[in-house]
């Protein structure tokens, strides 16, 4: 059964850039896309953007300007970076697995079990 | 971007209730639908895709139907792990938009 970890700082400060990566076992980044999850504290859930091995990536466009989603094969992991963030990226953070095609790549059946990140000076 | 309401908002049940919640999308996703269930500080969990079909592990007594732009979770026969937040989302287009989140609390 496949696992994701999710790890990074818990505190940002403002107009810094927001990074986190996803560490994933028990199954291989070499298939299926990946994404991250956001909550705010209170709030619903909000998709940030996808990445498939080969490098292809989508991304939310109210953060296109903003986020980088990469991956790591070797070391079977992908990452994500915000940048110039702001009390409003304030969130708990959910790496998550999609489907093994394009139809079903934001349909999530595996998740971390998230990484609050604060946004404060 | 395609818009993703849930009705109610929140809904008060006991043990034993069958409650349904709605998901309605602002154009057609075919059946592109899921549904996630959510407890405090953990991640969500894959209940239904495809609209109507069940993930596995998960209790028959879920269901979900629709097409279109309406859709339905049903929960038959509530049970005390069940009191939760209910998710909908679409995978039709790129946004992968969920709904605002259905809270079923114990009445």
């Amino acid at each position: 059964q496949v696992h994701l970890q999710e790890s990074g700082p818990g505190l940002v400060r403002p107009s810094e850039t927001l990074s986190l990566s996803c560490s994933v076992s028990g199954g291989s980044v070499s298939t299926n896309y990946w994404s991250w999850v956001r909550q705010p504290p209170g709030k619903g859930l909000e998709w940030l953007g996808y990445i498939y091995h080969t490098g292809n990536t989508n991304y939310n466009p109210s953060l296109k300007s903003r986020l980088t989603i990469s991956i790591d094969t070797s070391k079977n992991h992908f990452s994500l970076n915000l940048t110039s963030a702001t009390a409003a990226d304030t969130a708990l953070y959910f790496c998550a697995r999609g489907g093994d095609l394009k139809v079903t790549s934001r349909l999530f059946d595996s998740w971390g079990q998230g990484t609050l990140v604060t946004v404060s000076s | 971007d395609i818009q993703m309401t849930q009705s109610p908002s929140t809904l008060s049940a006991s043990i034993g209730d069958t409650v349904t919640i709605t998901c309605r999308a602002s154009q057609s996703i075919t059946k592109w639908l899921a549904w996630y269930q959510q407890k405090p500080g953990r991640a969500p969990n894959l209940l239904i895709y495809m609209a109507s079909s069940l993930q596995s592990g998960v209790p028959s007594r879920f269901s979900g139907s629709g097409s279109g732009t309406e859709f339905t979770l049903t929960i038959s026969a509530l049970q005390p792990d069940d009191f939760a937040t209910y998710y909908c989302q679409q995978y039709a287009s790129d946004a992968g938009t969920f709904g605002q989140g259905t809270k079923v609390e114990i009445k």
